[in-house]
């Protein structure tokens, strides 16, 4: 079974600090895994994803995410956050085997604020 | 790169009324579809699949149904709305090459307020 776990549903940080999101995930064979952003009333936006080489994956708006196979993480990041940053954060996972459906497994979120 | 298109962006409807949502792609060809519900602004809840015309999986029962007439169209349908058909609807398109870890992308997503 795969499954996608964010520990915390709210993050709070001040802008100008590092902020970190948290995502663990439970997959069979080797992940694929995604970070999206969602602003209230609007569709999810891809920020990155993980395939496979570097564990640390660079993606939009300065999010990078480090991905850890021993402890099947994969935690977004960004050095100095923005105010502009608040929003809901979904971490999804793929199994890399399987067939051309491509269905994700989203976990439940994780609503980020940053105050100024 | 894909866009997704949805409408309507909002709508209320009364119980028991029908239901027709509608989702359309450009950018790219023969793309696996995808029906989201979102309830309280949280968990994404995938409602319907399709990998092609006329082909679409039903992940929970309920009173909602789906239709793909055409590559790139989606189509969320009710014939009889509940009250809690409520929600935020998003429509997604991924990529079908097999192995291939194509992301999804989503559309702008129709508000749904069943009265």
């Amino acid at each position: 079974a795969q499954s996608v776990a964010q520990p915390e549903d709210q993050v709070n940080v001040a802008e100008g600090n590092p902020l970190t999101v948290k995502c663990t995930y439970s997959v069979s064979g080797n992940p694929y895994l995604f970070w999206y952003v969602q602003y209230p009333n609007r569709g999810l936006q891809f920020l990155l994803k993980y395939i496979t080489g570097d564990n640390l994956v660079k993606g939009s708006y300065g999010f990078e995410a480090e991905f850890n196979k021993s402890q099947t993480s994969f935690h977004l990041k960004k050095p100095s956050a923005l105010v502009s940053d608040s929003a809901l954060y979904f971490c999804a996972v793929r199994d890399s085997r399987g067939s051309t459906l491509g269905r994700l497994y989203f976990g439940r979120g994780t609503q980020l604020t940053v105050w100024p | 790169s894909q866009t997704i298109h949805q409408w309507p962006a909002t709508l209320v409807q009364p119980v028991g009324s029908p239901l027709s949502l509608e989702c359309t792609v450009e950018g790219t060809s023969n793309p696996n579809l995808y029906w989201y519900r979102q309830a309280a602004g949280r968990g994404l809840q995938l409602l319907f699949y399709s990998v092609g015309i006329g082909q679409i999986s039903s992940e929970v029962p309920q009173n909602l149904s789906a239709s793909r007439p055409q590559d790139r169209q989606f189509i969320l349908s009710s014939k009889k709305l509940l009250l809690s058909d409520s929600g935020f609807y998003l429509c997604a398109s991924g990529g079908r090459v097999y192995g291939e870890a194509y992301e999804q992308y989503f559309g702008p997503g129709t508000r749904l307020t069943v009265t």
